[in-house]
């Protein structure tokens, strides 16, 4: 069974730095990834996936992940935080196979946004 | 496009009492998903259907609860008699039959908050 580990329940940077949120996954085959964004009282956004192909991908709003097969990871960076970005972010992962559309999700990571 | 449509969006009720959720996927989306996000457990799935049909019901916690979809545009998920551990926020969320573009990406409700005194 898959299953996702996002290590940090909650990270607090201050505008304008860097941010790297992480994400380990288990899955016996190729995953397909994904990361979701949740604004206070809102339901998930999708900010990027990975299915195949090159390990960066690029997402909305600045975002962008790594896929690195040899660590099972697909962290999510973003180069400068803005205080809009204050939210928690998911990570998920899913097999796609034979009209399967499961998702199995991280418990997530609260991010703030020191002014 | 309107987007996954939930109601209510805030749910109040007492033990032992029904309760009704409701969902409109997007259209023309054939899957639609149930979720319950609690801050222990996180966010579950706790049943999907593809083309109305219920494909995995693994995740429904108990007889208690209980999901359709009579057509394409509705879904409604139950719980009774409903208790206070069932307080949570429930998410809908849908997405396009698989071999369609973008048939990866899950679109969410806003949720429905249900807190059962």
């Amino acid at each position: 069974a898959q299953s996702v580990t996002q290590p940090d329940i909650h990270i607090t940077v201050s505008e304008g730095a860097s941010l790297e949120l992480r994400c380990n996954y288990s899955y016996g085959a190729t995953p397909y990834l994904f990361w979701y964004v949740q604004s206070p009282g809102q339901g998930l956004q999708l900010l990027l996936k990975y299915f195949s192909g090159d390990t960066l991908v690029q997402g909305i709003k600045g975002f962008e992940a790594e896929f690195k097969r040899s660590q099972s990871s697909f962290n999510l960076r973003k180069p400068s935080v803005h205080w809009s970005d204050a939210a928690e972010y998911f990570c998920a992962v899913g097999p796609f196979g034979a009209g399967s559309y499961q998702l199995t999700f991280g418990k997530g990571t609260k991010l703030s946004v020191i002014p | 496009d309107a987007g996954v449509i939930q109601s209510p969006r805030h749910e109040v009720t007492e033990m032992g009492q029904e309760v009704t959720l409701r969902c409109k996927p997007i259209s023309g989306h054939n899957s639609l998903f149930w979720y319950r996000q609690t801050m222990m457990r996180g966010l579950e799935l706790l049943i999907y259907f593809n083309n109305n049909v219920p494909i995995d019901d693994s995740g429904m916690p108990e007889d208690r609860f209980s999901a359709k979809m009579p057509n394409a545009s509705f879904s409604t998920l139950k719980i009774q008699p409903s208790e206070p551990r069932d307080s949570a926020v429930y998410f809908c969320a849908s997405n396009l039959t698989p071999g369609q573009g973008n048939a990866d990406t899950q679109y969410f409700g806003p949720g429905t908050r249900l807190t059962v005194l």
